[in-house]
């Protein structure tokens, strides 16, 4: 069965430099949401968006912006890096409709040097 | 909001049953997951509570009471492969259900 596909699955940066991360969801979800992990910390909610539109915000800083496309695939760009961005950066996807179990991606792990 | 209150580590040996718990406060809510996540790896699902009580899957169990803001993840006859962190989950009854992640619990499986 499809999975959540992220791109790419590793990403080195110099601060200040932009980055962007790509996922595109399980066909036929239609929410999808970024979460942010620092070593050994849990997901922290940055974004989600719901048929396209974003439906709720979290800890995103201003430096970064997310969109979903119209194929629902989802983008989340980084301007300004600094070294505490180095995370795992996570994209899931659930059909609203459904029980709400998110799938996730493998990841996308962004070191800033 | 949420806030997500569970153990930050606990360890137990292989063969027993061990009980993680998770406590929440919720302005809304609308189901409490536990997801299983090793190190570097994506969380993977667990289970779903919406309704009070008990739901067994296999070796993993979870329970939750809505009144008391209470859920736990009861792992039976553990595996020395069980050692991960243990995320309990709360979606918002919101129009758009965001889900809201407590700080996990690193299970230890030892001989």
């Amino acid at each position: 069965a499809a999975g959540v596909i992220q791109s790419p699955r590793h990403l080195i940066k110099e601060k200040r430099e932009t980055a962007t991360l790509k996922c595109y969801p399980i066909p036929r979800h239609d929410t999808v949401y970024w979460y942010q992990q620092g070593p050994g910390q849990d997901p922290q909610f940055l974004i989600s968006f719901y048929e396209k539109m974003q439906s709720d915000k979290g800890s995103i800083p201003d430096r970064f912006s997310a969109q979903q496309f119209s194929d629902y695939h989802s983008e989340l760009n980084m301007s300004s890096l600094e070294l505490g961005d180095s995370a795992l950066y996570f994209c899931a996807s659930r059909l609203r409709e459904d029980t709400g179990e998110l799938f996730f991606g493998e990841g996308s792990r962004l070191t800033v040097l | 909001g949420q806030n997500i209150d569970q153990p930050t580590e606990m360890t137990a040996t292989e063969g027993a049953i061990v009980q993680i718990n998770c406590t929440y406060q919720t302005s809304g809510f609308n189901g409490l997951f536990w997801y299983q996540q090793h190190a570097g790896e994506a969380p993977t699902f667990l289970s779903y509570n919406v309704l009070d009580g008990l739901e067994e899957k296999g070796r993993f169990s979870s329970f939750l009471s809505r009144s008391k803001g209470y859920s736990y993840l009861l792992l039976k006859e553990l595996q020395m492969k069980d050692s991960a962190s243990y995320l309990c989950a709360v979606r918002d009854s919101g129009g758009y259900q965001k889900v809201t992640f407590g700080t996990g619990t690193k299970l230890q499986v030892i001989p």
